[in-house]
């Protein structure tokens, strides 16, 4: 499954939202019913850390101005108001059928 | 989640091979598949490969499949990752990663990750 990210980059005034979009090859979608896209972000010399799985479920931790959408193939990572702390870059991975495939990153710049 | 320790930095020739060792805390290889994802210098996240030690399941990804052995010793909660033929290419930081191994689970306790370098 190939997943493919917009935009490959992101500058945003501090307070802005920003959006990120991510769309799938094929549907994520199981016949559970559930939907298995995930939203990890990596700060500079650091592993990827997990902030919203399954479309719009977020971690214990992830603060709450992250929000996931989407069905499908199509799918948004939105930050409420970015702050300097939110820097990284953002990838989406399918869990639904290995290999899991990640997108190919959103850097996001203040 | 659980506390995640790799082992250090190595360098290898080319051809050679490499081990990379990933251990948890804790009662952690019931119930939990491990994830190794690999990351080229300023490149993206490539999956390797996935496996589940207590039912004996493992997948890796294809362009791997005649190099890429995981190992798992349930006694030190410890994972290895062994790649052969090395390539320039292979050059890398290697995550390993654990999740509940659960269908569909998303990885949420990540090692600091390996640094393979890969020259002669």
């Amino acid at each position: 499954i190939v997943m493919t990210q917009t935009p490959l980059s992101l500058s945003v005034t501090p307070g802005q939202p920003a959006s990120i979009a991510c769309k799938s090859s094929q549907a994520l979608t199981h016949t559970s019913g559930q939907t298995f896209l995930n939203w990890y972000v990596q700060k500079p010399g650091q592993p990827p850390r997990l902030l919203i799985s399954e479309v719009s479920a977020r971690l214990s931790g992830a603060p709450d101005k992250f929000t996931g959408s989407g069905s499908a193939v199509d799918f948004t990572l939105k930050i409420r108001r970015v702050e300097a702390e939110d820097v990284g870059v953002y990838f989406c991975m399918q869990s639904f059928q290995m290999p899991f495939t990640f997108g190919q990153g959103t850097k996001l710049e203040i | 989640q659980v506390q995640v320790e790799q082992s250090g930095a190595q360098v290898r020739k080319p051809g050679s091979s490499v081990k990379v060792s990933c251990t948890a805390s804790g009662d952690t290889f019931k119930n939990y598949a491990i994830t190794w994802v690999r990351q080229a210098p300023g490149l993206g996240l490539e999956w390797v490969g996935r496996v589940i030690p207590d039912i004996g399941s493992r997948n890796f990804a294809r362009q791997f499949q005649n190099r890429l052995t995981i190992t798992d010793d349930e006694s030190t909660h410890t994972v290895y990752l062994k790649l052969t033929g090395l390539k320039s290419e292979d050059t890398a930081v290697y995550f390993c990663a654990w999740g509940l191994k659960t269908f569909g689970v998303a990885p949420d306790s990540w090692g600091q990750g390996t640094l393979v370098t890969v020259s002669s």
